[in-house]
Formats: structure tokens, C-alpha cells, sequence
């Protein structure tokens, strides 16, 4: 069976922590992507990356960077946590290639940020 | 670039009867296009998509969808809902050329009632 793994379901910081999310995929996808949802607003893309070390900006990437030194592990970093990046963040990863695009989603880690 | 517009937030709608959730997409180029369902506490999986072909989409758990390119639409229908439907349901788009971004909708929160 499919998986992405995200490390985290629920984690609580304080204002200015450093926040770590980790997320790992068994099915040897060149994509993965971080987005984040609000409700009301949907799924915003974060970052995403076709390759190691290959990185891309989505919609939303002020106060985030990212990490893939390995194919099937894709980190989100934020640096210093503020309020409004209390939020749900799910993964996904995917193949590329025409007639493709599906997403494989992970259980998303909610974060709160006192 | 491309967009979705999904015109109900939510949906609610008694055991048994049929359903339709509404989607628009706007692009300048052909598109890939996809429903999510997320219930609650979990990411999101694919419930069908249209990449070519048939306009007519059958998917999981007896839902299906309707590709309409002069009205740039993808509704989502079942002819009769049970309790465990109840979730947010995700119209995402893709562009035929592009193999990273799927631009998601504000989602419809569906809520069946017996």
C-alpha cells in the first residue's frame, strides 16, 4: 500500500521556535509538496521539488524554507514560528510525466503556534 | 495561470438523496482536473479525475463526475448519499503541460443527515 508519512499529527510551539515537519514516501515519487489549509481557503502550495535538492517557491512561501537531501524525504522548515502559521499542513508527493498529476497525501500535521 | 471556483461552501442534503457538488475552472490551456475527498481528521485521496477521453468520470465510493469544456465545469454527483459521505470534497486543476502544481479549491463541506 501507498504511503506518505508525515512525522508529526499534532504539535504545539511557542512564538519564535524553530518548527521542524517531516514527511517520508515509499513510492519513489520525483515530486513532493508541502501545502497548508485554512479553513475557508483551501489548499495553498508552500514549496514543492521535482528532485534532491530541487526546490521551487509555491503561492505562499514568505516565512517557510524546505529540505530534500533524499528522494523519499521532503522537510518544512519554519524559522521562527509566528501565530499565523497556526494551520493545518498536509504532504503530498506524485510521478511526473503526462497523464499523471495525481496526488498521494499524507494525514496532515496540525500545528499551533502560542 | 489557472484557478478554481467551488460555488458552495457547504452542502447539506438528507440520507439517500442525490448530491451535486459544484465546480468551475478557469485556464487558458488544456487541463488535467481532479476531486479530493477529506473526511475528517485525515489528508485527502482521490476520488476520480479526467485526464482525456470519456467526459463522463465514474470514481470510488459511487460518486462520479462530468467534464464540460464550453462551461469549464466539473461537477460532482451521486445519485443518492449515505452518512458516511459526509467530508470535504477538493476540486483541483492541473494544466496538461505542467507536471508539478494541482491548484485546489476552497473545498464544499458536504453534510449528510438521516
Amino acid at each position: 500500500d501507498v504511503k506518505v508519512t508525515q512525522s508529526s499529527r499534532y504539535l504545539v510551539k511557542r512564538t519564535g521556535e524553530k518548527v521542524f515537519l517531516e514527511c517520508v514516501q515509499d513510492m519513489d515519487h520525483e515530486n513532493m509538496f508541502w501545502y497548508r489549509q485554512d479553513p475557508g481557503l483551501g489548499l495553498r502550495l508552500i514549496y514543492f521539488s521535482y528532485d534532491v535538492k530541487m526546490k521551487e517557491k509555491g503561492d505562499i512561501p514568505e516565512g517557510y524554507s524546505v529540505s530534500r537531501e533524499k528522494k523519499e524525504r521532503f522537510s518544512l522548515i519554519l524559522e521562527s514560528a509566528s501565530t499565523n502559521q497556526t494551520s493545518m499542513y498536509l504532504c503530498a508527493s506524485s510521478t511526473s510525466g503526462p497523464n499523471t498529476g495525481e496526488l498521494f497525501f499524507g494525514e496532515g500535521s496540525r500545528l499551533t503556534v502560542l | 495561470a489557472q484557478s478554481v471556483t467551488q460555488l458552495d461552501s457547504q452542502v447539506p442534503v438528507f440520507e439517500e438523496a442525490p448530491v451535486e457538488l459544484r465546480c468551475n475552472y478557469s485556464s487558458s490551456v488544456s487541463v488535467y482536473l481532479f476531486w479530493y475527498v477529506q473526511y475528517p481528521n485525515q489528508g485527502l485521496q482521490l476520488l476520480l479525475k479526467y485526464l482525456s477521453g470519456s467526459t463522463l468520470v465514474k470514481g470510488i465510493n459511487g460518486f462520479e463526475a462530468e467534464f464540460n469544456k464550453s462551461q469549464t465545469s466539473f461537477h460532482l454527483r451521486k445519485p443518492s448519499v449515505h452518512i458516511s459521505d459526509t467530508a470535504e470534497y477538493f476540486c483541483a486543476v492541473r494544466a496538461f503541460y505542467n507536471t508539478d502544481k494541482l491548484i485546489f479549491g476552497t473545498g464544499t463541506r458536504l453534510q449528510v443527515f438521516p
